[in-house]
């Protein structure tokens, strides 16, 4: 159990729909990650938020939207949906901003999504 | 930019053999490079991570990694496997001289263990 905790674990919904996948970190983790893995594009890196910031940006679309609340949990908003959005989505989370030796990542057992 | 690629999506081995699994960087910045293992229906947990500090880095579960820079390569080995091995492995990078704080992955590696 890395500590980190998502929900829900499975989620089906129709096209066009919205859905919110929700992440808290592991205690005393300031940085929160998500990352989207499908078959077709591997392990993708959405977004970071550091201490309730965003801290940085990868491959997300505008479609999608996340943030970090006061207590550090996070949500990824997932809008528009297609059936291409059908995926594993992680959330992760370290105690630090930045790639330092002991910052190390922790991922949860992520968000099956699937878009029918 | 960093990249990182890993050599083969399948690889089979029967109990007991070596496992080697390749992994291949590239970063503008000194790396940090890490090992992750997925088994099926669950998340990411960390093997191991470079960091710097000793080039041969050992992880969990019998698992070790040597850190070439010369080769840019983070391969990862286990000189005996066991059924429970079997599970999709990834090689990530980042930079810790760069500004982003996340990993860059690998499209994976599935190892598969004989009996």
């Amino acid at each position: 159990d890395s500590g980190v905790t998502q929900t829900p674990k499975h989620l089906i919904t129709a096209t066009g729909q919205r859905v919110t996948l929700r992440c808290s970190p592991r205690s005393g983790d300031l940085s929160v990650y998500w990352y989207q893995q499908s078959l077709d594009q591997g392990l993708q890196f959405l977004i970071q938020y550091y201490n309730g910031e965003e801290r940085a940006k990868g491959n997300i679309l505008e479609r999608f939207s996340a943030q970090q609340f006061p207590d550090l949990h996070s949500e990824l908003n997932l809008s528009s949906l297609e059936l291409g959005d059908s995926a594993l989505y992680f959330c992760a989370s370290s105690q630090g901003a930045l790639p330092v030796s002991g910052n190390t990542i922790y991922f949860g057992e992520g968000s099956w999504l699937t878009v029918v | 930019a960093q990249s990182v690629t890993q050599l083969g999506s399948h690889v089979s081995v029967s109990e007991g053999a070596l496992v080697l699994l390749r992994c291949n960087y590239s970063s503008s910045v000194p790396p940090y490079l890490f090992w992750y293992v997925q088994y099926p229906n669950q998340g990411l947990q960390l093997l191991l991570k470079y960091t710097s500090a000793a080039t041969l880095v050992k992880g969990i579960n019998g698992f070790e990694a040597e850190f070439k820079k010369s080769e840019t390569s983070f391969h990862l080995t286990k000189p005996s496997a066991h059924m429970s091995d079997a599970a999709e492995y990834f090689c990530a990078v980042s930079g810790y001289g760069g500004s982003q704080g996340n990993l860059i992955f690998g499209k994976g590696t599935k190892l598969s263990v004989k009996p």
